[in-house]
């Protein structure tokens, strides 16, 4: 039960977009659609942007968009804002009924 | 409005044993799958183990197999987590949550420190 592979770190500039990847294996990102994205700011609970790779939660904004190919997922952030500055971590189900989480990507906004 | 509030953390020694308690308000409990997630400090996101709705079925992370038992009330709108043979590596904030791989609700967190 290895951990989903992200990266560490990622920074954009306000207004640009960014990009967070997600990389599984055969055995959960690439055999389910169910893959989810959490956002997290420093000693706050997190909070769910994205399921079942593309589905956005009621009240979560549009900027937010996920997607899927083979064993990578990943996370778009358009319009970057100072706001959005956050842990963000991906999860997969995984075949066995078990559920994995990524090492998680700190966005930093320039 | 859904509420999750977990209790039970601590200070326990090494090779000792906890249960957390989750109870949960605004929803119907025992049409959910649960699931309980723990964050070392300064660590990122784990997930320890699920439930189904009924209780019927059960899994956890290698790592806390054999050790850690979950199970519900549903006529108690409760999730447990029976912790024995603590390891000091299984010291972080421990939530529990609706649902499994999409958990739209959690709790505050309880944090449990294994130390002697």
């Amino acid at each position: 039960q290895s951990a989903l592979t992200q990266p560490a770190s990622v920074s954009g500039s306000p207004g640009q977009s960014i990009t967070i990847s997600c990389t599984g294996t055969s055995s959960d990102v690439a055999r389910y659609n169910l893959v989810s994205w959490y956002q997290q700011y420093p000693g706050k609970v997190p909070k769910l942007l994205i399921s079942e790779v593309s589905k956005r939660p009621s009240g979560v904004s549009d900027r937010f968009s996920g997607s899927k190919s083979g064993n990578t997922a990943s996370l778009t952030i358009s319009g970057l804002q100072a706001e959005d500055e956050a842990d963000y971590y991906c999860c997969s189900y995984t075949s066995g009924g078990t559920v994995l989480f990524g090492g998680g990507t700190k966005l930093t906004v320039l | 409005e859904v509420q999750l509030a977990e209790s039970g953390g601590g200070l326990v020694q090494p090779g000792g044993s906890l249960r957390l308690s989750c109870v949960v308000s605004g929803f119907s409990f025992s049409r959910y799958w649960m699931s309980w997630v723990r964050q070392a400090p300064g660590k990122g996101l784990e997930w320890v183990a699920n439930i189904k709705d009924d209780g019927s079925e059960k899994h956890y992370v290698d790592s806390v197999e054999g050790r850690f038992t979950i199970s519900r009330d549903n006529a108690k709108n409760s999730l447990y987590l029976q912790m024995n043979s603590l390891r000091v590596e299984d010291t972080a904030v421990y939530y529990c949550g609706r649902g499994s791989v999409a958990r739209d609700s959690w709790g505050q967190g309880t944090l449990v420190t294994v130390s002697s």
